[in-house]
């Protein structure tokens, strides 16, 4: 079956530096891909689709200049928190739908974020 | 406004009873609603689709929109059920998921 990668898996930062999370399609293309944000316990919330070839597109209330998204290929797409702090500690999923039955979405494992 | 509501946070029985984990959702026209799992430290994965109206280990669940309601539902629940589920939305021409809040299953031998 279809399997996402992410990279790391956890990462612990100082606060106002940058970090860069990756997200690889391993086996298929995906020319979309979706980050979610995790809070423990709470559901997962959209926080953008990336779009290979073009500009991601942001749900309402995220900070498109504070999480950069990158779709540089069909197998990757990169989220980078700018000038971390404390509050974008979380747990970051990226999925993509399946190539064969787009109706099914396949996520990575997540990233654990730490700024401390 | 599209939304899903999972009212209950958690859900706890004992094996051998019968579950049922509360969807609905709000969304101005047909959507796709979608039950998605998260086995302790792994990955969300797809339980069922209410396009193909089959039953996956045991759970099904019905779309009813007068109800505006897609309810999971298992008779007989085993320990291996124990995970958090999650119901999801998809609207018209999109891939995008909506996620509810997601109720964790606990079920106790």
């Amino acid at each position: 079956g279809a399997v996402v990668s992410q990279h790391p898996s956890w990462v612990i930062c100082k606060s106002g530096t940058s970090v860069k999370i990756e997200c690889r399609s391993l086996d298929f293309q995906a020319t979309t891909m979706f980050w979610y944000r995790q809070f423990p316990k709470q559901s997962l919330m959209l926080m953008a689709t990336s779009n290979e070839g073009s500009k991601a597109t942001y749900e309402q209330g995220v900070e498109k200049d504070k999480f950069l998204i990158n779709h540089a290929s069909l197998t990757l797409s990169t989220l980078t928190v700018t000038s971390a702090h404390p509050e974008d500690s979380s747990f970051y999923i990226c999925s993509a739908p399946g190539q064969v039955s787009s109706y099914e979405q396949y996520f990575g494992p997540g990233t654990r974020l730490t700024v401390t | 406004a599209q939304r899903v509501t999972q009212p209950e946070k958690l859900l706890s029985v004992f094996k051998g009873a019968p579950v049922e984990l509360k969807c609905n959702y709000s969304y101005s026209g047909s959507p796709e609603l979608f039950w998605y799992v998260q086995y302790s430290r792994q990955r969300l994965q797809l339980l069922l689709r209410h396009i193909s109206r089959e039953s996956i280990k045991g759970f099904t669940a019905d779309l009813n929109k007068g109800e505006t309601s897609f309810h999971l539902k298992k008779p007989f629940a085993q320990e291996e059920d124990s995970a958090m589920y999650y119901c999801a939305l998809r609207g018209y021409n999109t891939d995008k998921l909506i996620f509810g809040t997601g109720t964790r299953l606990q079920v106790f031998p």
